[in-house]
C-alpha cells in the first residue's frame, strides 16, 4: 500500500526559532499533499494544500508567512513553522493522495511540536 | 465550505454491545465519506469509507450507512471489544483526491 513518512516524529524548540517538518511519499508520487494541525483532544484542522511546483493554498485564518510550505518534488513536501511560539505547540500531520484521482488519503505518522 | 458535525463526543459501552456514531455534512457536492480511528499520538487509520453511490457498506463488525438526502452518515460497530477504544473521526470530501473536512471526533470507551 501507499506509505507516507513524516519526520521528525517529535521536536522541541525554543520560542522564536524555526522548525521544518518533512512529509515524504515513499512508494508513489504525490502531486498534492495536505497539512493538518491537531490540538489536544480536538479534530484535525486543515492548514493548507500543498501542490507540487506551485504555491500552497492556505485555509482561512492560517498565516502563510508563518507556516511556509514547499512542495519542490513529487515525493516531498515541507512545512516550516517560522518564529515559533508556545501557542504553535501542536500535532502536525500530513497526508497525500495517490495519482489518478483516488480518494483515499494516506497519513504520515505526525509530528509533535513543543515550543518552550 | 464544508462543515461536518459529529455526535456524540464521548461514548461508553459495555464489551459486546454496539456503538453508533453519527455525522452530518453541509456540502451536497461531497461524495466521499471515510471514517478514521485514531489512537493517542498516532496517525488516523482508515477503518471504512463509503461513496455517494451506495447507501451502506459493511466490513466484518463495522458498517457505515449514508443518507444523501438528509446529508448524514453513521458508523456502526457491533460486538465491541476493548481494543475498539479510541477516538473516531468522520470526514467528508468531494473526492478525486480533494481535501478532507473532519468531524469533531468521538471518544469511544469499551468497558469490560
Amino acid at each position: 500500500g501507499a506509505v507516507v513518512s513524516q519526520h521528525p516524529s517529535w521536536v522541541i524548540c525554543k520560542s522564536g526559532t524555526s522548525v521544518k517538518i518533512e512529509c515524504r511519499s515513499l512508494d508513489f508520487q504525490a502531486t498534492t499533499m495536505f497539512w493538518y494541525r491537531q490540538f489536544p483532544k480536538q479534530s484535525l484542522m486543515l492548514m493548507a494544500t500543498s501542490n507540487e511546483g506551485s504555491k500552497a493554498t492556505y485555509e482561512q485564518g492560517v498565516e502563510k508567512d508563518k507556516f511556509l510550505i514547499n512542495h519542490a518534488s513529487l515525493t516531498l513536501s515541507t512545512l516550516t513553522v517560522t518564529s515559533a511560539h508556545p501557542e504553535d505547540s501542536s500535532f502536525y500531520i500530513c497526508s497525500a493522495v495517490t495519482p489518478g484521482g483516488r480518494t483515499e488519503a494516506f497519513f504520515g505518522q505526525g509530528t509533535r511540536l513543543t515550543v518552550v | 465550505g464544508e462543515n461536518v458535525e459529529q455526535h456524540p463526543s464521548t461514548l461508553s459501552v459495555q464489551e459486546g454491545d454496539s456503538a453508533v456514531i453519527k455525522c452530518t455534512y453541509s456540502d451536497s457536492a461531497s461524495n466521499y465519506f471515510p471514517w478514521y480511528k485514531q489512537e493517542l499520538g498516532k496517525r488516523p487509520q482508515l477503518i471504512i469509507d463509503i461513496r455517494s453511490n451506495v447507501g451502506e457498506k459493511k466490513d466484518q463488525r463495522i458498517a457505515v450507512t449514508l443518507n444523501k438526502t438528509a446529508k448524514h452518515f453513521s458508523l456502526h460497530i457491533t460486538e465491541t471489544q476493548p481494543e475498539d477504544s479510541a477516538v473516531y473521526f468522520c470526514a467528508a470530501s468531494t473526492g478525486g483526491g480533494n481535501k478532507l473536512t473532519f468531524g469533531t471526533g468521538t471518544q469511544l470507551k469499551v468497558e469490560l
